[in-house]
């Protein structure tokens, strides 16, 4: 069946450090890898989605690749701000079954310390 | 900009009591979704919907009934509220299956 890992439940940052998100994926399928940021407060939304292996997705910043060979999507960023705090979902879709169903992982909550 | 509007945001009762949330979407969306969220878990799809009248089961439907009257309004009913339902709801809308999916602010829950 299909299923996402994030193991990282919480990450504490400073400001300008480095980030990266682990995200492990199952599916029989062909997937389209998402993630999504949810702020304190409000409703998770969309931050990139990458459809073809191998290929990058970027916004704000953030920067996302998927690989099949170790069914694994990374999250990173080059400089964390404090406004970056927040929790990330990876979100996986699978196409072979018309998006069924999206599989949201736990959660990273991220905290960057000014 | 999708604009998806949750009421009531916060709600209490008690167990055994009949709850409805109610959710609307202002941009004409054919998918509208219900999500509980809790610690540990994540997201969690309860119910969703392609169009008016229509419905479909998600991931964790047991104790929940949902109804989509119109392509704006989609509603989730607990007509025996347990404590174990205590939790933040989310719905949420998208053009397609495949598109961006706008999430409401939430509506918390609680069982007492």
């Amino acid at each position: 069946g299909n299923s996402v890992t994030q193991m990282q439940g919480q990450v504490t940052l400073s400001e300008e450090e480095f980030l990266f998100i682990n995200c492990t994926y199952s599916t029989t399928g062909y997937p389209t890898l998402f993630w999504y940021v949810q702020y304190p407060g409000e409703g998770p939304q969309l931050l990139l989605k990458v459809t073809t292996a191998n290929n990058k997705g970027s916004s704000r910043g953030f920067e996302a690749t998927y690989d099949k060979g170790t069914t694994s999507f990374h999250l990173q960023k080059a400089s964390v701000q404090e406004s970056d705090s927040a929790v990330y979902y990876c979100v996986l879709g699978d196409r072979d079954t018309g998006y069924q169903n999206f599989y949201f992982g736990k959660g990273t909550s991220l905290t960057v310390i000014p | 900009e999708a604009a998806v509007t949750q009421s009531p945001r916060n709600k209490v009762t008690v167990t055994g009591g009949n709850v409805t949330l109610s959710c609307r979407q202002t941009n004409s969306h054919n998918y509208m979704y219900w999500y509980r969220q809790d610690t540990g878990h994540g997201l969690r799809l309860i119910h969703y919907s392609y169009g008016a009248g229509n419905l479909q089961i998600g991931d964790v439907p047991d104790g929940y009934k949902a109804t989509r009257t119109t392509q704006e309004d989609f509603f989730l009913l607990l007509e025996l509220a347990s404590p174990s339902q205590t939790s933040l709801y989310f719905c949420a809308s998208s053009e397609n299956r495949n598109t961006e999916v706008f999430f409401g602010k939430g509506t918390r829950l609680t069982v007492v």
